[in-house]
C-alpha cells in the first residue's frame, strides 16, 4: 500500500525558533492531509492539499506540496509553546488515509 | 460544534476477554473508521465501514475484530479475545461522504490495556 515517510522523527526546538516537518512518497500523492495531535489527544486535521505546488498558510503555519505531488512540507513560523505535539501527515488517495509516523514537536520556553 | 464521541475513556482487561469499544460519529456522516496507535507510535488504519458493510480492512483487522452499527448511531469495535499486544488507543473518526479529499473527525479515543 502507499507508504509516506515522515521526518524528522522528532524535533525540539527554542521557543522563537522555526520548525519545518517533510513528508516524502516514493509515488505520486492524490491529496496529503496535515493532522495535530497534541500529547494525549487526538488527531485534529489541519489542511488538505491536493493540486501540485499548492501552498496554503494559516497563520505561523505554511503548507507545501510538491510539484511532483510526491512531497509535502509543514512550517511553523516563530514557534509558540502551544506549537507542542505530533504532526501528522497522511496520504489521501483512497478512502482510507495512510499516516505517516509523525514529526514530534517539543518547545522549549 | 459536532463531535464524534467514544467511550469507555479507559477500559482495562484482561487478555483473552472481550471488549467492545463504542463511538457515536457525527449523526449525517456517512463513512466511518477504526484506527488505532500504539503507545508513541504512528496512528494505524484498521477498518471502513460504509452503507452497513465494511469498505476495506488493514491486515491487523483479523478474525479477533468486528464492527457493527446496531443502530441509527452507535458504531462498535468488538476485538473478541484480546491480547497483550491490543493494548493501544483505539479512535473512531468520520466523515460526511466517500470523496477521497476532506478530512475525519475523530473522536477522543479510547484507550485499552490488556493485562
Amino acid at each position: 500500500g502507499q507508504q509516506v515517510m515522515q521526518i524528522p522523527q522528532y524535533q525540539h526546538v527554542q521557543e522563537g525558533e522555526d520548525f519545518t516537518t517533510y513528508c516524502n512518497s516514493s509515488t505520486t500523492l492524490s491529496n496529503i492531509q496535515w493532522y495535530k495531535q497534541r500529547p494525549g489527544g487526538h488527531p485534529v486535521f489541519l489542511i488538505q492539499l491536493v493540486k501540485s505546488g499548492e501552498v496554503k498558510k494559516q497563520k505561523r503555519l505554511t503548507f507545501q506540496f510538491g510539484e511532483a505531488k510526491k512531497n509535502s512540507s509543514l512550517h511553523i513560523t516563530a514557534t509558540q509553546t502551544t506549537d507542542v505535539g505530533t504532526y501528522f501527515c497522511a496520504e489521501g488517495g483512497s478512502e482510507k488515509l495512510v499516516f505517516g509516523k509523525g514529526t514530534k514537536l517539543t518547545v522549549n520556553p | 460544534e459536532p463531535e464524534v464521541t467514544q467511550t469507555p475513556s479507559h477500559q482495562v482487561t484482561q487478555m483473552g476477554q472481550e471488549v467492545i469499544l463504542r463511538c457515536v460519529p457525527i449523526s449525517n456522516h456517512l463513512y466511518f473508521y477504526w484506527y488505532r496507535q500504539i503507545l508513541g507510535q504512528k496512528v494505524e488504519f484498521l477498518v471502513s465501514f460504509y452503507n452497513n458493510e465494511i469498505s476495506e480492512k488493514s491486515e491487523i483487522f483479523d478474525d479477533q475484530f468486528s464492527v457493527e452499527r446496531p443502530d441509527g448511531s452507535n458504531f462498535t469495535l468488538k476485538i473478541r479475545s484480546t491480547k497483550l499486544e491490543d493494548s493501544a488507543m483505539y479512535f473512531c473518526a468520520s466523515r460526511p461522504d466517500r470523496s477521497i479529499t476532506g478530512e475525519l473527525f475523530f473522536g477522543e479515543g479510547s484507550r485499552l490495556t490488556v493485562l
